[in-house]
C-alpha cells in the first residue's frame, strides 16, 4: 500500500518563529490533507490540497503532485499551534485516508 | 455549518463488555468512515460505507462491525472488548457526488477507556 513519511517527528520552536513540515507519500493521490490534531485530541481540517499552494492567515501550503510531497508552512508560530499535525492522502475516489506518523509541534512561550 | 456528531464522547467500558459508537455525518454527506487512533498512533481506518453499502474495509476487527442506516448515521458496534480497544474513535463524512472540494470531515471523536 501506499507509504506516508513527515518530517521531522518533532519540534520545538520559540514563539514568533517559522517553520516547514514536510510530508512524503509514494504513490498518486487523488486526495491530500493536513490536519492540526490539538491537545484535546480534535483534528481540525487545515487544507484540502492535493495539488498547488493555499494559505489561511499564518499557515500556507504547497503540494508537488508530481513529485510526491506536500509542505506546511506555519508563520510566527503562537503557543496555540502546538499539537500533532497529520499528513493524509486518499488513493482513490472516496477512499479512506492513510495518515503519516506525524510531526509533534511544541511552541514554547 | 453542521459538523459530524459522535456519540458518546467519552465511554469507559471492562473487558469482555461491548459498546456501540454512533456518528452522525454532515447533512447530505453519503460516505462515512471509521478510524481508531491508538495513544501515541496516527488515525487507522477500520471501515467506510456508501450509501448504506459496505465499500471498503481496513484494520477492523472481527469482534467489531458496523453499519450504516437508512438516515445515513452509522453505529461502530464493538464486542469482547480488550484492553487493546482503549482509543480514539473518529467517524469522518464526505460526499462522493461532490459539494465543493473532496474532503472528508472529521468529527471530534469518541474516547474509549476499557479497564
Amino acid at each position: 500500500g501506499i507509504q506516508v513519511e513527515q518530517s521531522p517527528p518533532d519540534l520545538i520552536l520559540q514563539e514568533g518563529a517559522n517553520s516547514t513540515l514536510r510530508c512524503n507519500f509514494s504513490d498518486s493521490v487523488n486526495n491530500l490533507q493536513w490536519f492540526h490534531q490539538n491537545p484535546w485530541g480534535q483534528l481540525i481540517n487545515l487544507f484540502y490540497i492535493p495539488s498547488g499552494t493555499k494559505q489561511n492567515g499564518r499557515l500556507s501550503a504547497t503540494t508537488v503532485a508530481t513529485e510526491r510531497y506536500s509542505l506546511l508552512y506555519i508563520s510566527s508560530s503562537q503557543t496555540t499551534d502546538s499539537g500533532v499535525y497529520f499528513c493524509a492522502v486518499e488513493i482513490g475516489y472516496g477512499q479512506n485516508f492513510v495518515f503519516g506518523p506525524g510531526t509533534r509541534l511544541s511552541v514554547l512561550p | 455549518a453542521a459538523g459530524v456528531i459522535q456519540s458518546p464522547r467519552h465511554l469507559i467500558k471492562e473487558k469482555r463488555e461491548t459498546a456501540t459508537l454512533k456518528c452522525y455525518p454532515i447533512p447530505r454527506h453519503d460516505t462515512v468512515y471509521w478510524y481508531q487512533q491508538g495513544p501515541g498512533q496516527d488515525p487507522q481506518f477500520l471501515i467506510s460505507f456508501y450509501e448504506k453499502m459496505q465499500s471498503d474495509k481496513g484494520s477492523i476487527p472481527d469482534r467489531f462491525s458496523a453499519q450504516q442506516f437508512s438516515d445515513y448515521h452509522s453505529e461502530l458496534n464493538m464486542s469482547s472488548l480488550e484492553l487493546g480497544d482503549s482509543a480514539l474513535y473518529f467517524c469522518a463524512s464526505s460526499s462522493v457526488v461532490g459539494l465543493g472540494e473532496e474532503t472528508q470531515y472529521f468529527g471530534p471523536g469518541t474516547r474509549l477507556l476499557v479497564l
